[in-house]
């Protein structure tokens, strides 16, 4: 059974700082790894979705790596603005026989301080 | 072009009693996807639907059933809701392969009393 791991769970930084958040994952038999933002009380946004053949997206201010091999992927935030505080959602999709869904894990909450 | 749509925002229903959520994907998407987020946790897979046939389900009791209409819209029922069923649910809606990116809806927030 896939499991999907964020660390921290939270992380608490000045404006300007650049940071990392990081999701590990236990079984590296994925197609994909997709990144969401999601603010309180509200649904997902995507950020980046990273192939299973691609070691990195970036998108902005915003990069994400993938080593499946490890099972790790990291997001890298630079500059980081108060705006930018939100929870932040890693995901693996695995493809069945004949479906796909999304491992989530629990999320790193972020809070960026002026 | 709309994003995903829900609705209702928000339902408050009490213990026993059945409800019946919607899910509008983005135009062109023919899979459909719910979601259960429990508060705190991150969002667990429920069902998976394309082309108007179940193609995932995810560990739920079979108090959960869901559809597919020809226009791609999809409805998560839930009967006889515990207290436990309170959560944000959220569809989301991809083209189909598990290449595509998934888009997620809003969400519906349930508090059951």
């Amino acid at each position: 059974k896939q499991e999907v791991t964020q660390i921290p769970a939270a992380l608490s930084v000045p404006e300007g700082e650049n940071l990392v958040l990081n999701c590990s994952f236990t079984d590296s038999a994925i197609y994909n790894l997709q990144w969401f933002r999601q603010d309180p009380g509200k649904g997902l946004t995507s950020l980046l979705l990273i192939q299973s053949s691609q070691r990195e997206q970036t998108s902005g201010r915003l990069n994400a790596s993938l080593d499946k091999s490890s099972g790790r992927s990291t997001l890298y935030i630079a500059a980081s603005q108060p705006g930018d505080s939100a929870t932040y959602l890693c995901a693996v999709i695995e493809a069945e026989t004949s479906g796909s869904r999304l491992t989530f894990g629990e999320g790193t909450q972020l809070t960026v301080n002026p | 072009d709309a994003g995903v749509t829900q609705s209702p925002t928000h339902l408050i229903k009490t213990r026993g009693q059945h409800v019946t959520l919607r899910c509008s994907p983005i135009s062109g998407h023919k899979s459909v996807s719910w979601y259960q987020q429990v508060l705190g946790q991150g969002p667990q897979f429920i069902f998976q639907y394309y082309e108007k046939e179940e193609r995932g389900r995810g560990n739920f009791p079979d108090r959960f059933s869901a559809r597919q209409f020809p226009n791609y819209s999809s409805e998560l029922n839930v009967n006889a809701l515990l207290l436990g069923d309170s959560a944000l649910y959220l569809c989301a809606s991809s083209y189909w392969t598990a290449t595509d990116t998934q888009y997620f809806g809003p969400g519906t927030r349930l508090t059951v009393l």
